[in-house]
């Protein structure tokens, strides 16, 4: 239940096309969805976020479509470029109980070839 | 910009010792976190902590894991006796204020290595 299932594992682009990776989730009380960037040998770097009460959210290249009633939300890089390259997590918050540990999905290696 | 420190960024230590490992979050945070990430797997949530009390746990975090928060500005984590499989990058977090914006921003991490 406090699972959060992320796809595709990895995912190679070309450069300008679309990326997009995505993530379900079952439990009803995750009320906060983040997206994260992680290069090699640094910490994950806050990307984008949505709140459950939207569907969609852009910010420059980056959206996040979400959709509540399927429990399911993905991340769209338009345009993509050699430096969007990466490992990127989604991770959502359970706000029961006062807590807002973030639970994270397992990741998606992302390569731009040029 | 504002950002999380910490320190050390390597680390390497013997099974059985005791480690802490520091952090300096964004000076008027108020929610402090760690996590951890064995190599090549997703982030998972250690503990939360506010107003010098311990919010939230996971089950990963059990009694030989320890928080402090010293002084005003330092966050730390103690591992009691280091085991084999504790080895894995600790990220601190933090927040400013939970109950308005949910964000949590991340160092860049220590790396653990428990030989």
């Amino acid at each position: 239940q406090q699972q959060v299932k992320q796809s595709p594992q990895s995912l190679i682009v070309q450069k300008g096309g679309i990326s997009i990776i995505n993530c379900a989730y079952e439990n009803t009380a995750f009320d906060y969805f983040p997206w994260y960037q992680q290069f090699p040998g640094k910490g994950p770097a806050l990307l984008i976020a949505i709140r459950p009460d939207v569907s969609e959210k852009k910010e420059g290249r980056f959206t996040i479509s979400f959709n509540k009633s399927a429990k399911q939300f993905s991340l769209h890089i338009m345009d993509s470029q050699p430096g969007d390259s990466a490992t990127y997590f989604c991770a959502a918050r359970d706000s029961g109980g006062g807590a807002d540990g973030l639970t994270f999905g397992k990741g998606t290696h992302l390569i731009i070839q040029p | 910009e504002p950002e999380v420190t910490q320190t050390p960024s390597h680390q390497v230590t013997q099974m059985g010792q005791e480690v802490i490992l520091r952090c300096v979050p964004i000076s008027n945070h108020l929610y402090f976190y760690w996590y951890r990430q064995i190599l090549g797997q997703k982030v998972e949530f250690l503990v939360s902590f506010y107003n010098n009390e311990i919010s939230e746990k996971s089950e990963i975090f059990d009694d030989q894991f320890s928080v402090e928060r010293p002084d005003g500005s330092n966050f730390t984590l103690k591992i009691r006796s280091t085991k084999l499989e504790d080895s894995a990058m600790y990220f601190c977090a933090s927040n400013r204020d939970r109950g308005v914006t949910y964000e949590q921003y991340f160092g860049p991490g220590t790396r653990l290595t428990v030989t």
